[in-house]
């Protein structure tokens, strides 16, 4: 079983759909957790980190779920410039070792 | 403030060739990590410095593969000889490690073919 499960898409919406990526880890010592955003032949960048209490930027909400070890995160409204590979990572506790999912594909439509 | 910095962008080699790519962290951030991202896949962790200490090489193929940082600051990664399954996108990050887990930084990647 891989460590970070993520659904690999391609989620096709409308613009201003809400659309929502489940996230799964394995291992229940996993302390940080994170939603990275990458663009077509470009380097991931930080979307947003997930606390255990859940936190929203935007459009953009990210919930903890420790007790079936799953993160997710909510777009709403999406816009065309959303349209990018969301990353899930994880973080084990005592070590700074980022682990990745295999993204998740979103492409929003006009 | 100046980001991650990789060379070269791209490089086409054939197989059993070697090739050497190199990445200038941010300053002041100790932990550097290069990742292997094939296409449709998420990055793959091959080896995390601390400082100019290994703390992960777990994934790194160490027969072919090697990497080192010395002085604690550029880093630089070998593929000796490489295979056709080499061919893939080799980012390099690094973070500001301090208490807990910070952002971690990319730089644009160095993209590899291997024919």
């Amino acid at each position: 079983r891989k460590e970070v499960e993520q659904d690999p898409g391609p989620f096709n919406v409308p613009e201003g759909a809400t659309v929502a990526f489940n996230c799964t880890y394995s291992n229940s010592a996993s302390q940080s957790f994170f939603w990275y955003r990458q663009d077509c032949r470009k380097e991931p960048k930080l979307l947003m980190s997930v606390y255990s209490s859940g936190n929203e930027d935007g459009r953009f909400t990210a919930q903890l779920n420790r007790a079936s070890q799953y993160i997710s995160l909510l777009i709403r409204d999406s816009k065309l410039s959303d349209s990018a590979t969301y990353l899930c990572v994880v973080i084990t506790s005592g070590t700074y070792k980022y682990i990745f999912g295999t993204g998740t594909r979103l492409k929003v439509l006009a | 403030e100046a980001g991650v910095a990789q060379s070269p962008r791209y490089k086409i080699i054939e197989k059993r060739q070697s090739v050497a790519f190199w990445c200038n962290p941010i300053s002041g951030h100790a932990t550097l990590y290069w990742y292997q991202q094939i296409l449709g896949q998420g990055p793959k962790l091959l080896i995390q410095f601390q400082n100019n200490g290994v703390v992960d090489d777990s994934q790194l193929p160490k027969d072919r593969f090697s990497a080192e940082r010395l002085k604690g600051v550029d880093s630089t990664l070998k593929i000796q000889p490489a295979k056709l399954e080499d061919s893939a996108v080799y980012l390099c990050a690094s973070s500001f490690t301090s208490g807990s887990a910070g952002e971690l930084f990319f730089g644009e990647g160095s993209r590899l073919t291997v024919l």
